[in-house]
């Protein structure tokens, strides 16, 4: 079974509305990264959370780490077609305090005009 | 400007060969990484390094050998007895191993066998 689920596996939305994507663990998030990656190319940082109720916003993206830090969301406002994408979650659930990450299956955003 | 770059952006394999697969990174970055990316599977780390000269097994080894020889450089081999090779390979680099410090990527090289 995978170690970090994400919600939804895919997501259609219309341009201007808003969206949430969530990464969910059974184990402790020690600390958490949120990715985005295009269809075959590299992943692009996004936002690292490591605090439980920690909250961070660049743009219209707003991701926060829940109090227990067991799941973390990512908000996104107003959702333009530069938004669409895969985005993943990428955490350390070993406590090794290095970056031996552990990451979800990804969430497929696709913005319609 | 800087960056990681990964080469080629399409690699076929015949089965019973061993392929190298190449990153190379010019960010200073001590730590470099290699993930395995699998539709439906999210990516899995298949070996890392923190410092030069020196190299850890992820969580899936098997079938892959790297060296770290250079600090700008990290290849990855998939030998032949990485049963299922076809895949979409990712490496990253990151300043330092901690977990502070956000891992870059490039753009990645998808393997399949002929």
């Amino acid at each position: 079974s995978q170690e970090l689920e994400q919600s939804p596996q895919s997501l259609i939305v219309q341009e201007g509305k808003n969206l949430t994507i969530n990464c969910t663990s059974s184990k402790t998030l020690y600390g958490l990264y949120w990715y985005k990656q295009k269809y075959g190319e590299g992943l692009i940082f996004l936002m690292m959370l490591q605090k439980g109720g920690e909250e961070k916003s660049h743009e219209k993206i707003t991701a926060k780490l829940d109090e227990k830090k067991q799941q973390s969301s990512l908000h996104i406002t107003a959702s333009q077609p530069s938004h669409a994408g895969i985005y993943l979650c990428g955490a350390d659930i070993r406590n090794t305090g290095f970056q031996k990450l552990v990451f979800g299956t990804g969430t497929r955003l696709l913005v319609s005009p | 400007d800087g960056g990681i770059t990964q080469s080629p952006k399409y690699l076929f394999r015949k089965e019973g060969q061993n392929v190298t697969l190449s990153c190379e990174q010019n960010l200073n970055h001590d730590a470099m990484y290699w993930y395995r990316q699998d539709p439906g599977q999210g990516l899995r780390l298949i070996y890392y390094s923190q410092i030069v000269n020196d190299f850890q097994k992820g969580d899936i080894a098997e079938g892959y050998s790297v060296s770290r020889e250079k600090k700008e450089s990290f290849p990855l081999t998939v030998t032949s007895a990485q049963k299922n090779p076809t895949a979409f390979y990712l490496c990253a680099s990151s300043m330092t191993g901690d977990f502070n410090q956000p891992q870059h990527f490039g753009d990645g090289t998808r393997l399949s066998i002929l």
